[in-house]
């Protein structure tokens, strides 16, 4: 148990679909985090989420879109997906210090999406 | 540009070996984080080094930080089957207003019985 959990696990979907990732921490961190991992690539950072407001976007494609309703949970609504967008999604947390907003990051297990 | 690389990105050993994998970084950090990652699960912390001259050592692992050379070692002792993994190096770096990590290629480390 990592403190830090997700849901789903997998995830099929086509390419007309609308979908959600969960992400939620039990940690008591202020900052939370979606990265895609794809194979042979190194971790994007998607968004970044500090006291519940974004504070990164990193240029990401408007069919990804993300909430964050408190400090616990994160969400990212999937539309209109590419199959390039295949890939392991992974929340993170942190608890920012000493005015950083980067310290040591917590990660759920991911989410495996297949967009078909 | 700001980049974190890690070298080698692939490495198959024997058990009982010892072996070092690279982290270099392209400006100014003093925070370095090493991670390792299971084949389809996440991403575990390993080791925070927060300073120049760092050494933490967690059973066989031991990592290292020379924040003048921008480099960290990651350095594995008689290496055992249960080391296999992927492992990760990530450095805060100061951009866009803000701190965030700036994560290396990852190196796939398999260790043969």
């Amino acid at each position: 148990e990592t403190g830090v959990t997700q849901t789903p696990r997998h995830l099929v979907m086509g390419m007309t679909n609308k979908k959600s990732l969960k992400c939620e921490q039990h940690l008591g961190h202020n900052a939370m985090y979606w990265y895609k991992q794809s194979a042979k690539k190194p971790l994007e950072l998607m968004f970044v989420y500090s006291l519940e407001e974004r504070v990164e976007n990193n240029s990401v494609p408007s069919r990804f879109s993300p909430e964050c309703p408190n400090s616990s949970h994160l969400f990212l609504h999937l539309h209109t997906l590419q199959p390039e967008d295949s890939a392991l999604y992974l929340c993170a947390s942190s608890q920012p210090g000493g005015g950083r907003t980067n310290t040591e990051a917590f990660f759920g297990q991911g989410t495996r999406l297949t967009v078909v | 540009e700001l980049k974190v690389e890690q070298n080698p990105l692939f490495l198959s050993m024997q058990e009982g070996k010892n072996y070092t994998i690279y982290c270099n970084y392209s400006t100014t950090s003093d925070r370095l984080y090493w991670y390792r990652q299971d084949p389809g699960k996440s991403l575990e912390s390993l080791f925070v080094l927060l300073s120049n001259g760092a050494v933490k050592q967690e059973g066989r692992l031991m990592a290292s930080l020379d924040t003048k050379a921008r480099l960290s070692t990651l350095h594995i002792t008689a290496a055992v089957h249960d080391l296999s993994a992927t492992y990760f190096c990530a450095v805060d770096m100061w951009m866009d207003s803000n701190y965030q990590l700036i994560w290396g290629a990852g190196t796939k480390l398999i260790i043969k019985p």
